[in-house]
């Protein structure tokens, strides 16, 4: 079954540090990815997608991800922290035998350190 | 804002009792999506819809059930409900149903507790 892993459950980091929140994949042939971010009290809000041509693929409020077909990794990543950047984020895969749900991630608590 | 809709907010109720949670999707979306958030299972997906038809079932109750309408909203019914069933209901849309590339745009939610 496809499947992320999202190994820590809580990422802290200082305001104005690169933030990275990682993810592993498991899939039977080519994936597609997604990165969602889950404030209080909100729902979830997309970021961005990989599915296919460059590794590095921009996104919302300044996130990127690289995908690294050969680490099986799509690492979430920012340059410079923000507070408001605390929330919590999934990673998610297609499932590739019912093509249109997401499988998500346990999710990381990201915590922006003022 | 996704422009993905969902009522209640909040819902309390007691136990075995019956409650219908609706979505209207985005403008234009065909597909709809439900998906439970609870603590010890996370974001699992429940079911898709797609112009009216279900199109793929994942880890739902038989005491759930959901429909979309021809307006394309959708109404998920959970019944003989339990302590368990408290969750965050989420519900998502996106334009068609395709090969699995489409972003689905997730609504707000509602927040069911069952007591």
């Amino acid at each position: 079954a496809q499947s992320v892993a999202q190994p820590e459950d809580q990422v802290n980091v200082a305001e104005g540090n690169p933030l990275t929140v990682k993810c592993t994949y498991s899939v039977s042939g080519n994936p597609y990815l997604f990165w969602y971010v889950q404030y209080p009290n909100r729902g979830l809000q997309f970021l961005l997608k990989y599915i296919t041509g460059d590794n590095l693929v921009k996104g919302s409020y300044g996130f990127e991800a690289e995908f690294n077909k050969s680490q099986t990794s799509f690492h979430l990543k920012k340059p410079s922290a923000l507070v408001s950047d605390s929330a919590l984020y999934f990673c998610a895969v297609r499932d590739t035998r019912y093509r249109n749900r997401l499988a998500f991630g346990k999710g990381n608590q990201v915590v922006v350190i003022p | 804002d996704s422009g993905v809709t969902q009522t209640p907010k909040h819902l309390i109720t007691a136990t075995g009792q019956r409650v219908t949670l609706r979505c209207s999707p985005r403008s234009g979306d065909l597909s709809v999506y439900w998906y439970q958030q609870s603590l010890d299972q996370g974001l699992q997906f429940l079911i898709q819809y797609y112009n009216g038809e279900e199109r793929a079932k994942g880890n739902i109750l038989e005491r759930f059930s959901a429909q979309q309408f021809p307006d394309l909203h959708s109404e998920l019914n959970l019944s003989s409900l339990e302590l368990g069933d408290s969750a965050l209901y989420f519900c998502a849309s996106s334009p068609r149903t395709s090969g699995g590339e489409e972003t689905q745009y997730f609504g707000p939610g509602t927040r069911l507790l069952v007591l």
